[in-house]
């Protein structure tokens, strides 16, 4: 169970443009899913939760308006850069934690680099 | 806020020798859960091993086991007859228990601890 399916796992785009990116729970449902940022060799950092059927919640210091979450059902959030710049490169991983309260379950995450 | 602790940013042992990560936290819950992930080089986030506060018992894992001290606030992870394959990026993380809103099933993670296992 909790398996977690994160699209794509590479992306490499022009600064200034959009970019975004899927995760998809495969075997479960998720109405809570969690998008975090990784720099090489760093911890995760929670960026925002995913709320299915509401609004997201950011963490301090996180850009509502360039970092869009939508939770468009039970299976589906999207994280989506807009106006990309360079020092938005990193690593971006999804988790959405199973309703029985137990494993987490992780995409496995998209490299993001903007040139 | 929940904080979590590694001291530890790198760490090395000898294949099939037995090497322990540390790990603090700090809450002021008395009910929660604590994590060891694993990140290889494909970044993949593993769960090694997984322990409930409200558990007295140290989880173990097969050569995975940790010791959970409640009262200290440490959670250290113990690798038994260590392998070329447990070579990777071990993150200690916090949950806080359903509480619903926004706060159900953070994790907090720790800085990390890169283990290289030597031949």
């Amino acid at each position: 169970g909790a398996v977690v399916s994160q699209h794509p796992s590479w992306v490499i785009c022009k600064s200034g443009t959009s970019v975004k990116i899927e995760c998809r729970s495969l075997d479960f449902q998720a109405t809570t899913m969690f998008w975090y940022r990784q720099f090489p060799k760093q911890s995760l950092m929670l960026m925002a939760t995913s709320n299915e059927g509401s609004k997201a919640t950011y963490e301090q210091g996180v850009e509502k308006d360039k970092f869009l979450i939508n939770h468009a059902s039970l299976t589906l959030s999207t994280l989506t850069v807009t106006s990309a710049h360079p020092e938005d490169s990193s690593f971006y991983i999804c988790s959405a934690p199973p309703l029985d309260r137990g494993r987490d379950g992780f995409g496995s995450g998209t490299r993001l680099t903007v040139v | 806020a929940q904080t979590v602790t590694q001291s530890q940013p790198e760490m090395s042992v000898q294949e099939a020798e037995t090497v322990t990560l540390s790990c603090t936290y700090d809450t002021s819950e008395s009910d929660y859960y604590l994590f060891w992930y694993k990140q290889p080089p494909s970044r993949q986030m593993i769960l090694v091993i997984r322990q409930e506060a409200y558990k007295q018992q140290n989880a173990t894992e097969n050569r995975f086991s940790v010791n959970f001290q409640k009262a200290a606030k440490s959670f250290s992870l113990k690798i038994s007859d260590s392998q070329l394959g447990d070579a990777a990026m071990y993150f200690c993380a916090y949950r806080s228990p359903y509480a619903g809103g926004t706060s159900y099933g953070k994790l907090t993670f720790g800085q990390g601890t890169i283990l290289t296992v030597h031949p």
